[in-house]
């Protein structure tokens, strides 16, 4: 079974900044898929980032980005020049790629970030 | 732009009740999804479902949970027999694709037991 893990409960930025979330997870799969997604407070979570496993190029989507580290089994999101619409709950997640898996996502605890103006 | 909808927003019942949550998926898509996320933890797949069948369940989703894609558009969660523990935000999502493929997500749905 897989396991994802945010070991950083909240996290709090000065807008302009960058800030770094973090995100391990634990598999014996070779095959898989990573995202965050973002979760604001009015609750519909949406896509925030991607990464296929067997790409050694790390995503990035404006200024989201990701340091994928496979060896390491970690997964950051890098949140460049922060704004206030960034505020939201981050969640990691896992997604095995074919055999037995239908698109089930395993997601982590979740980590609040609050953007300070 | 298309989104997922789900109603209610918030269901009330008492324990021992059947509840049924609906789910109207983006319209092009064909994989479905139920998750929930009970206060203060993970947000954990229920179910997928894929040409009117099941296609994986988790160990939550037992005998006492089922779904249905009644017609062309919703897409359902029924609970037989609510226990405390069911109490839970439910979210569906759908999906055009099954890997790598960006699941939409619903507002979800607040189920309180009583």
């Amino acid at each position: 079974a897989q396991t994802v893990t945010q070991s950083q409960p909240e996290m709090s930025v000065q807008e302009a900044e960058t800030v770094t979330l973090s995100c391990t997870y634990d598999t014996s799969e070779n095959n898989y898929y990573l995202f965050w997604y973002k979760q604001p407070p009015s609750r519909q979570m949406i896509l925030v980032i991607r990464q296929e496993a067997y790409k050694q190029q790390n995503a990035t989507e404006n200024r989201f980005s990701v340091n994928f580290q496979k060896a390491a089994k970690s997964f950051s999101l890098k949140i460049s020049d922060s704004q206030l619409g960034d505020t939201a709950m981050y969640f990691c997640a896992f997604m095995k790629g074919g055999g037995t898996s239908y698109g089930k996502l395993t997601f982590g605890q979740g980590t609040i970030l609050t953007v300070h103006p | 732009e298309p989104e997922v909808t789900q109603t209610p927003s918030h269901q009330v019942t008492q324990m021992g009740q059947e509840v049924i949550l609906r789910c109207v998926p983006i319209s092009n898509h064909l994989y479905f999804y139920w998750y929930r996320q009970i206060l203060g933890q993970k947000v954990e797949f229920l179910v997928s479902f894929y040409n009117n069948e099941i296609s994986e369940k988790s160990e939550i989703f037992d005998d006492q949970f089922s779904v249905e894609r009644p017609d062309g558009s919703n897409f359902t969660l029924k609970i037989r027999s609510t226990k405390l523990e069911d109490s839970a935000m439910y979210f569906c999502a759908s999906s055009e694709r099954q890997f790598y493929n960006e699941q939409f997500f619903g507002p979800g749905t607040r189920l309180t037991v009583l």
